[in-house]
């Protein structure tokens, strides 16, 4: 069975450009949560998606950062116009919907902004 | 409000020496709370999870924690440090009641001296 599976592993992206990330959750599984860990730091939570919805976006920055969850394909968190700020590792995780409360991790998109 | 706070960012003990990961939490409503491991540029891993009911609970690689209420404490252990268990850990807080989200701890690097 195959876990949640990030990519690209590593992203190197200059200011300005555009990055986007993309998350395939674990088969059977229609709640994905995206978290961002800045170096030194604990992760912390971005936005929270059932399959064409956002259901929490608290945690996303007001500009440049979005989401989505389409009906067919991975999930994708798309960074326009990145900063240095942005250079941190994004974490997707996934829950079934009747055991939200166990979610399982992906290996990271390693983010660094020249 | 939920928050968790991890006492030590730094652990080091012996090899089968007593480990002790410090995991303190705030929360207005009765919490869910975990334990997440991380190795090296790796996503995280569930240890364990304490949900509702027993409050000691046991989890892989010969881990568990208890948790205590009054003291608003879910501190992990193991008996016998190994070589292995060599990684950063991290306690998060969830709960039933309103958003799905893991608010996660600043983590604490154990370090295993042989």
């Amino acid at each position: 069975n195959a876990g949640v599976m990030q990519n690209p592993r590593h992203l190197v992206r200059r200011r300005g450009q555009e990055a986007r990330l993309r998350c395939s959750p674990v088969k059977g599984h229609s709640h994905v949560y995206w978290y961002r860990q800045l170096p030194e730091e604990g992760l912390k939570f971005m936005v929270y998606l059932q399959k064409e919805n956002i259901i929490d976006e608290s945690g996303m920055p007001k500009e440049r950062f979005s989401a989505e969850f389409p009906k067919e394909g991975p999930s994708i968190l798309r960074i326009q116009q990145v900063v240095r700020g942005d250079s941190a590792a994004y974490f997707c995780a996934s829950s079934p919907p009747t055991l939200w409360n166990e979610q399982f991790f992906g290996p990271g998109t390693r983010l660094t902004v020249l | 409000a939920q928050s968790v706070t991890q006492l030590g960012s730094h652990v080091s003990v012996s090899e089968g020496a007593l480990v002790l990961l410090r995991c303190n939490y705030s929360s207005s409503v009765p919490p869910y709370l975990f334990w997440y491991v991380q190795y090296p540029n790796q996503g995280l891993q569930l240890l364990l999870k304490y949900t509702t009911g027993a409050t000691l609970v046991k989890g892989i690689n010969g881990f568990e924690a208890e948790f205590k209420k009054s003291e608003t404490s879910f501190h992990l252990t193991k008996p016998s440090a190994h070589m292995s268990d060599a990684a950063e850990y991290f306690c998060a807080v969830s709960s039933v009641q309103g958003a799905q989200k893991l608010v996660f701890g600043q983590g604490t690097r154990l370090t295993i001296n042989p």
